[in-house]
C-alpha cells in the first residue's frame, strides 16, 4: 500500500505559495516520488513526479530531500481553483496507482 | 491537449443488470486501467491492461467484472450483474509506454445501482 505520510488537511492564502509536505521514509533507490490530485468529483490529476533531483513544471515544483526520505510539493501561487485532495504517491510498479488518504488542500480567499 | 474520455457520465441501473462503461485513452497510450471510487472514500485500482491482455487485477475486480478493448480506441468495463455495493465513481486512466508511470485520468462515470 502507499508508502507515505501526509498532513490530513492544510488551508493557504489564495495567491500565496502553497507547501504540501510528504514523508516517504521507506523509499528505495529506484523508486520515484509521484503526486497527483483530485478536484472535487473529478478524475484525478497527475501532477508532477521525481526521483533525485528538484523538478518543475507549469502546475507545480517537487523539491526532494538529498536523502530522499521527503518531499514537497509547491504551488507558486496557488488559487481557489487549486483547492483539492492533494497525494504523495511513491511507486516502482506501472500497474497501479495506490491512492493514500492525501492532504486535503483548501484555497481561502 | 489530448484527453481520456468517458461515456456515459451517469449511468442508473437496477440491482441484478449488466452495465457496460466506456473509455476512450489517449490515442498513442499502450496501457489502460480502471479505478472506482464508493462516495467518501478513496480511489481504488480495479484492474490494468496491457497488449490485450490484464496484468493486474485487484480483489475487488471478481468474476463479475471484465474488461475488453475491442477496437483500436475504446477500453470497456463490463459488470456482468450489478449489486447495490457497486454504485461508485468509475474512472478510466491510461499510460504511454515508457519509463514514466503517470496516468492520465478520465473525468468518471458515476453508476448508481438502484
Amino acid at each position: 500500500d502507499a508508502k507515505t505520510t501526509q498532513p490530513p488537511s492544510m488551508d493557504c492564502a489564495e495567491g500565496r505559495a502553497a507547501n504540501l509536505p510528504c514523508n516517504h521514509s521507506t523509499i528505495s533507490g529506484n523508486e520515484y516520488v509521484y503526486w497527483y490530485r483530485q478536484i472535487h468529483s473529478q478524475g484525478p490529476q497527475y501532477i508532477i513526479h521525481g526521483l533525485k533531483n528538484n523538478e518543475t513544471n507549469e502546475m507545480a515544483s517537487l523539491i526532494i530531500t538529498e536523502d530522499r526520505k521527503s518531499s514537497t510539493l509547491i504551488l507558486p501561487h496557488a488559487t481557489l481553483r487549486d483547492t483539492a485532495v492533494y497525494y504523495c504517491i511513491v511507486e516502482t510498479s506501472y500497474d497501479k496507482v495506490i491512492f493514500g488518504p492525501g492532504t486535503s488542500l483548501s484555497v481561502i480567499p | 491537449e489530448p484527453e481520456v474520455t468517458q461515456t456515459p457520465s451517469h449511468q442508473v441501473t437496477q440491482m441484478g443488470q449488466e452495465v457496460i462503461l466506456r473509455c476512450v485513452p489517449i490515442s498513442n497510450h499502450l496501457y489502460f486501467y480502471w479505478y472506482r471510487q464508493i462516495l467518501g472514500q478513496k480511489v481504488e485500482f480495479l484492474v490494468s491492461f496491457y497488449n490485450n491482455e490484464i496484468s493486474e487485477k485487484s480483489e475487488i475486480f471478481d468474476d463479475q467484472f471484465s474488461v475488453e478493448r475491442p477496437d483500436g480506441s475504446n477500453f470497456t468495463l463490463k459488470i456482468r450483474s450489478t449489486k447495490l455495493e457497486d454504485s461508485a465513481m468509475y474512472f478510466c486512466a491510461s499510460r504511454v509506454r515508457g519509463e514514466s508511470y503517470e496516468q492520465y485520468f478520465g473525468p468518471g462515470t458515476r453508476l448508481t445501482v438502484t
